[in-house]
């Protein structure tokens, strides 16, 4: 099946710093990706849609300036998030879409962040 | 907007047993998809099984199957033989159209098979 990756797997960094986050469709071009919140033992929420060549389109509540998306390339959608704090400190899972064939949506492994 | 609701925040079954996750959804959309999704503790979102909502049939994959009930708007999830490795979060969701918007979640529900 169609592969998507998200590095890192885990990051801890200081309060006030910054750290980015990217998603990878492996296999696949992917014009649309997700970037997904999950905390302990919740369920996933959605943080915003990234779109090649455009701006990402946020959901109500997420800081667009705080959570700064780019989707650079067909392959590739990063998600950085600035002046981090330890509220900050959750699991964010990216996806992306496939559309040749059957549309499909594919997950990456999620990325572990920690503010100290 | 989409709501999808699973009641059963745990749920645990003896191996070999079958065991039925339910789910309900609440939309005004006439064409959709409805997943279920595994997530181990590895964390790894695996998808499970998937429903067209314009199919009748119901969904199967291996040990895997699904009552949809459209007018209803319920969407269980049956695990036959249950196996250990079974042992998960199980999560339902709901994308509408084509399947390329994002997807809307359920709270999960905790699957845990006893030896």
């Amino acid at each position: 099946g169609a592969v998507v990756s998200q590095h890192p797997s885990r990051v801890i960094c200081k309060s006030g710093t910054s750290v980015k986050i990217e998603c990878r469709s492996l296999d696949f071009q992917a014009t649309t990706m997700f970037w997904y919140r999950q905390f302990p033992k919740k369920s996933l929420m959605l943080m915003a849609t990234s779109n090649e060549g455009s701006k990402a389109t946020y959901e109500q509540g997420v800081e667009k300036d705080k959570f700064l998306i780019n989707h650079a390339s067909l392959t590739l959608s990063t998600l950085t998030v600035t002046s981090a704090h330890p509220e900050d400190s959750s699991f964010y899972i990216c996806s992306a879409i496939r559309t040749s064939g059957r549309v499909e949506q594919y997950f990456g492994p999620g990325t572990r962040l920690t503010v100290t | 907007a989409q709501t999808v609701t699973q009641s059963q925040p745990e749920m645990s079954v003896q191996e070999a047993e079958t065991v039925t996750l339910s789910c309900t959804y609440d939309t005004s959309e006439s064409n959709y998809y409805l997943f279920w999704y595994k997530q181990p503790p590895s964390r790894q979102m695996i998808l499970v099984i998937r429903q067209e909502a314009y199919k009748q049939q119901n969904a199967t994959e291996n040990r895997f199957s699904v009552n949809f009930q459209k007018a209803a708007k319920s969407f269980s999830l049956k695990i036959s033989d249950s196996q250990l490795g079974d042992t998960a979060m199980y999560f339902c969701a709901f994308t509408q159209n084509s399947g390329n918007t994002p997807l809307v979640f359920g709270k999960g529900t905790r699957l845990s098979v006893i030896a």
